[in-house]
Parts: C-alpha cells; sequence; structure tokens
C-alpha cells in the first residue's frame, strides 16, 4: 500500500515569490493534516480537514497562506507571498477518521532566499 | 492538552534495550499517551499508544506508571535504525491535534 506521497521533496524560492506544495494522503483516509517543523522543532499543525471541510485552521497564518482540499483527496497547500521565515520542512499526513494514528509523508524541505 | 517533558538527548548501545522516559505529570484521565519517532529526513512515524494498561506490539513497549504522571517507551534490542527523535504526546479524543513537543534524540551507539 502506497504511504502518503508528497510533491515536490526539495524547494528553493526568493523571498516574495509564490509557492504550492502537494500531498496525496493514503487511500481511504478521511482526514488530512497540514504541519510546519522549524529546525530543531516539532511538527506544529497548520490545518487539518475531514474530507473537503477545514475543521481547525486556527494555526494556520490566513494572510499568506491557504489550503485547499478539492474532492477530499489531494490537497494542496499555498504561500503567497512567501517571507524568509517560511523556511521550514512542510509535513502532510493522514489517518482514519476518529483514529490518531497519522501516518505522514517525507515532507517538503521550504528554502526562501 | 498535558505537556509533556522528555531528556534532550539519550545514547544507548546496538542491541540494548533503549529506555526513554516522559513525564505527563498534569495528564487527565481521558487523555492517552502516544509515542512518535522521526528518522533523520523522514517524515514522523507512530510507534504505540496507552492509556493505562502497558503495551506491546511488534516495535516497542509502553509502560505507564500507575498514578498515569509518567511513561517509558522501551525498544527491546536496540539497532543503528532506531537512532531518530523520540516523540511523547498526551492527546485525547475531544481535541484531535498531535501536539509535538521537542522530542528526545536516541542515538544507538555500535
Amino acid at each position: 500500500e502506497a504511504g502518503v506521497v508528497q510533491s515536490p521533496r526539495y524547494k528553493i524560492i526568493e523571498k516574495k515569490q509564490p509557492v504550492a506544495f502537494w500531498c496525496n494522503p493514503i487511500s481511504g483516509h478521511n482526514t488530512l493534516y497540514w504541519y510546519r517543523q522549524n529546525l530543531g522543532q516539532g511538527p506544529e499543525l497548520l490545518i487539518r480537514y475531514e474530507n473537503e471541510e477545514a475543521v481547525d485552521d486556527s494555526q494556520l497564518p490566513k494572510d499568506r497562506f491557504s489550503a485547499e482540499r478539492l474532492k477530499g483527496v489531494d490537497s494542496t497547500l499555498k504561500i503567497q507571498p512567501a517571507e524568509l521565515g517560511d523556511s521550514a520542512v512542510y509535513l502532510c499526513a493522514s489517518s482514519l477518521a476518529g483514529v490518531n494514528e497519522q501516518f505522514f509523508g517525507p515532507g517538503t524541505r521550504l528554502t526562501v532566499l | 492538552d498535558a505537556k509533556t517533558t522528555q531528556p534532550t538527548s539519550m545514547d544507548c548501545a546496538e542491541g540494548r534495550a533503549a529506555n526513554l522516559p516522559c513525564n505527563h505529570s498534569t495528564i487527565s484521565g481521558n487523555e492517552y499517551v502516544y509515542w512518535y519517532r522521526q528518522i533523520h529526513s523522514q517524515g514522523p512515524q507512530y510507534i504505540i499508544h496507552g492509556l493505562k494498561n502497558n503495551e506491546t506490539n511488534e516495535m516497542a513497549s509502553l509502560i505507564i506508571t500507575e498514578d498515569r504522571k509518567s511513561s517509558t517507551l522501551i525498544l527491546p534490542h536496540a539497532t543503528l535504525r532506531d537512532t531518530a527523535v523520540y516523540y511523547c504526546i498526551v492527546w485525547n479524543f475531544g481535541n484531535e491535534k498531535l501536539t509535538f513537543g521537542t522530542g528526545t534524540r536516541l542515538t544507538i551507539i555500535p
């Protein structure tokens, strides 16, 4: 069974440029999470989806970050415009509803210059 | 959510049991203890969880004290592939958010 797929694995951009990350969760998992992980820290939740609905986006910086999960499967996280402080690893995870065993993808390492 | 306290780092000899402690003195009766680990350049991986009884699976054992204020994750025969950051997380069904701390960096020594 395929795990959580993320792309790209690495992205280097100049500040003020836009960037997008894509996630394909495990088939049948209706809960999807986006986390951000700064160097030396644990992951921090940005947004959680139940199917198409964003049920917890309280930690998402809404002035520059947006996310969508059309059709309740794949998801995209976007930053526009990127700032130097956005350099981090962006992790996507999925799980079955009501089960807290989350399966993580390998992440996208973003470097903003 | 209850906070957890873990040592910053630990070493363990290959083939020996690795015992990783976690303090969660403010844990509530309906909160579970979860353990995840993160190998370098990978996403976190679920290991085990428990409420109040000790638990064992193919990866590890989880020992929770009777007062539930602390727990220990045991890797019975550590290998070099067990080198990772280990996160102890307290979680309840009312809040589906995993709150990761900084974890314990476990290094297995050949």
